[in-house]
């Protein structure tokens, strides 16, 4: 059964610092690695996704890596601002699509 | 944003009443999904559809039941709801699965069964 894990659990940056968040998983055999946002009492927001054979995407200051061999993804942030605070998530699709816990990420002004 | 709606976004009910929700979309992509969210477990996958009354079980089917007679609804059903069901739903949608093709989620509807 495929488990995901992301660490940290939560985190807190001052404005304007880069940060990275994480994402590793049991299986490799994965079509797609999917990056989300949730904000407070909202749905989730696709940021991101990474097929299999891809090492990464970028959207404005996101940048996502896959390592599918080591199991493992990474989020980076750049210059990081309090409009982003919320929860991150990542998932990852194969026979279904299997969901992390999250990083709750809060960016102090 | 993705056309997805959900209703109710807001129900509370009592123990052993039905309740139907409702996931409307309008992508027309084939596959459709729901989901519940719950402290400590993360999103996990209910039920979900390829077609038009097509559908399959996911992770936590038990005590739900699913329906779409048409491309752009897609309803999942408690036939007597429990107090184990309060949860957010969400339904979401892709135009197929395997490599690059993303899902895309609904806002949820906060579900609480007494």
């Amino acid at each position: 059964k495929q488990e995901v894990t992301q660490i940290p659990a939560a985190l807190s940056v001052p404005e304007g610092e880069n940060l990275v968040l994480n994402c590793s998983f049991t299986d490799s055999a994965i079509y797609n690695l999917q990056w989300f946002r949730q904000d407070p009492g909202k749905g989730l927001t696709s940021l991101l996704l990474i097929q299999s054979s891809q090492r990464e995407q970028t959207s404005g200051r996101l940048n996502a890596s896959l390592d599918k061999s080591s199991g493992r993804s990474t989020l980076y942030i750049a210059a990081s601002q309090p409009g982003d605070s919320a929860t991150y998530l990542c998932a990852v699709e194969a026979a279904d699509m299997r969901f992390g816990a999250g990083t709750r990420l809060t960016v102090k002004p | 944003d993705a056309g997805i709606t959900q209703s109710p976004r807001h129900k509370v009910t009592e123990t052993g009443t039905p309740v139907t929700l409702r996931c409307h979309q309008t992508e027309n992509h084939r596959y459709m999904y729901w989901y519940r969210q719950d402290p400590g477990h993360g999103l996990r996958l209910i039920h979900y559809s390829y077609g038009v009354k097509d559908t399959d079980k996911g992770e936590v089917s038990d005590g739900y039941s699913v329906s779409r007679s048409k491309t752009e609804d897609f309803l999942l059903t408690l036939e007597s709801a429990t107090s184990s069901q309060t949860s957010v739903y969400f339904c979401a949608i892709s135009p197929g699965t395997g490599a690059g093709q993303p899902q895309h989620f609904g806002d949820g509807t906060r579900l609480s069964i007494l």
